[in-house]
Formats: C-alpha cells, sequence, structure tokens
C-alpha cells in the first residue's frame, strides 16, 4: 500500500519567513495530493491540493510543487504570519478504484514566532 | 458549501458501553466517508471506509465487531464503538466525498471519546 513521509516533524520561522515542508509517497498510480492544516481540537482544514497531471499550484502565500519522476511534493508558505502556526498534513490518494482513501504523512508542527 | 458535521463532539462513558457517532454531510450527498482515529500530537489513521448502501471496508487491524459503521444515506454514516474500554479513548474524525466524485474530502469536527 502507499506509504507518506513527512519532513520535518517540527519547523519554527520567523513572522515573515518561508516555511517549505516535504513529503515523498511510494505508490507511483497515486495522483491525488491534498493538505490539511489542523488547528488544535479542530478539524483538518484542506488548503491546498494538486493533482499528477500539474506539477505546480498557487494560492496566494501558499504553493505546492509536485515532481511525479522522485515521487515527492512539497508546501511552500510565504510571508508566514502567526495564524500560520498549526500541524499540517499531507496526503496521498490513488484514484477512485480505492474510494479515495487517503494516506497522510504523519504531520508537521508549523511555530510562527513573531 | 461542503459541510461535514459530526455529533456529538465530546462524550464520556463507563467501560462497557456502546457509543455511537454521528457523521452528516450537511449540503451535499456523500457516496463515500472515511472514519479516522488521531492520538494526541499524532497523525490520522485510517480506520474504516463507508459506502452507502454496502458493508464498511476496514483496515487491517481495525476490529469490525468493534466498530460498527452504518452508511444508511447518502448524508449520513454512524460510527458506534461497542463495549468501549478506556484504550478506545481517542479523537475519531469522519470525512465524506461528494457523490460527484471528486476527490477532495471534507472533514467533520471530530468527537472525544473519553472511556472511565
Amino acid at each position: 500500500g502507499e506509504n507518506v513521509e513527512q519532513h520535518p516533524s517540527t519547523l519554527s520561522v520567523q513572522e515573515g519567513d518561508s516555511a517549505v515542508i516535504k513529503c515523498t509517497y511510494s505508490d507511483s498510480a497515486s495522483n491525488y495530493f491534498p493538505w490539511y492544516k489542523q488547528e488544535l481540537g479542530k478539524r483538518p482544514q484542506l488548503i491546498i491540493d494538486i493533482r499528477s497531471n500539474v506539477g505546480e499550484k498557487k494560492d496566494q502565500r501558499i504553493a505546492v510543487t509536485l515532481n511525479k519522476t522522485a515521487k515527492h511534493f512539497s508546501l511552500h508558505i510565504t510571508e508566514t504570519q502567526p495564524e500560520d502556526s498549526a500541524v499540517y498534513f499531507c496526503a496521498a490518494s490513488r484514484p477512485t478504484d480505492s474510494w479515495g482513501k487517503l494516506q497522510f504523512g504523519a504531520g508537521t508542527q508549523v511555530v510562527v514566532t513573531p | 458549501g461542503a459541510v461535514v458535521s459530526q455529533h456529538p463532539s465530546r462524550v464520556i462513558c463507563k467501560s462497557g458501553t456502546s457509543v455511537k457517532i454521528e457523521c452528516r454531510s450537511l449540503d451535499f450527498q456523500a457516496t463515500t466517508m472515511f472514519w479516522y482515529r488521531q492520538f494526541p500530537k499524532k497523525s490520522l489513521m485510517l480506520m474504516a471506509t463507508s459506502n452507502e448502501g454496502s458493508k464498511a471496508t476496514y483496515e487491517q487491524g481495525v476490529e469490525k465487531d468493534k466498530f460498527l459503521i452504518n452508511h444508511a444515506s447518502l448524508t449520513l454514516s454512524t460510527l458506534t464503538v461497542t463495549s468501549a474500554h478506556p484504550e478506545d479513548s481517542s479523537f475519531y474524525i469522519c470525512s465524506a466525498r461528494d457523490y460527484l466524485g471528486t476527490d477532495t474530502q471534507y472533514f467533520g469536527p471530530g468527537t472525544r471519546l473519553t472511556v472511565l
């Protein structure tokens, strides 16, 4: 089955700096890669996603890049703000023949200090 | 749009009792719902996939007789923790995919279960 590894486990950044989180996946058939943000005690919120036919996607301060050959994808947050502090999870899923099950990475605790 | 609710948000029960958790898609029809368990400071662990009108598919190591899942309609899935024990205490979260089959999963707010 799919295995997703996520690094780093914790990331401290100064407000205004950039943050980068990297994930690798094992199943070359995976074609959908979402990123979720989870604040303490809250539900995971989808912040951005990318499909395998696209190499990069951007939404304001957030961007995701995908390298299918290397089987890794990354989340980039620019101009970080204290409200970006949360746990971020990457995930991967195969086409809908597996009902779109998501395999999550272990998570990255991001702390943005003012 | 794409709102998923869960009820209850928090439940405390005695060991040996059963607890039912509801997951509802409020503004869309969900042919597939997923149930996750999350331990403190850990990732989401998929327990089972619930498809409307059919039996749930459980992940390896998850006891289907202990965690009963029912997906009777396109907007409701339930998870029943039977004969709960303290080790079942956890944060249970559901998610739903819409019937159009897009990949996006929308998560419920979670249920904090504490078994005494």
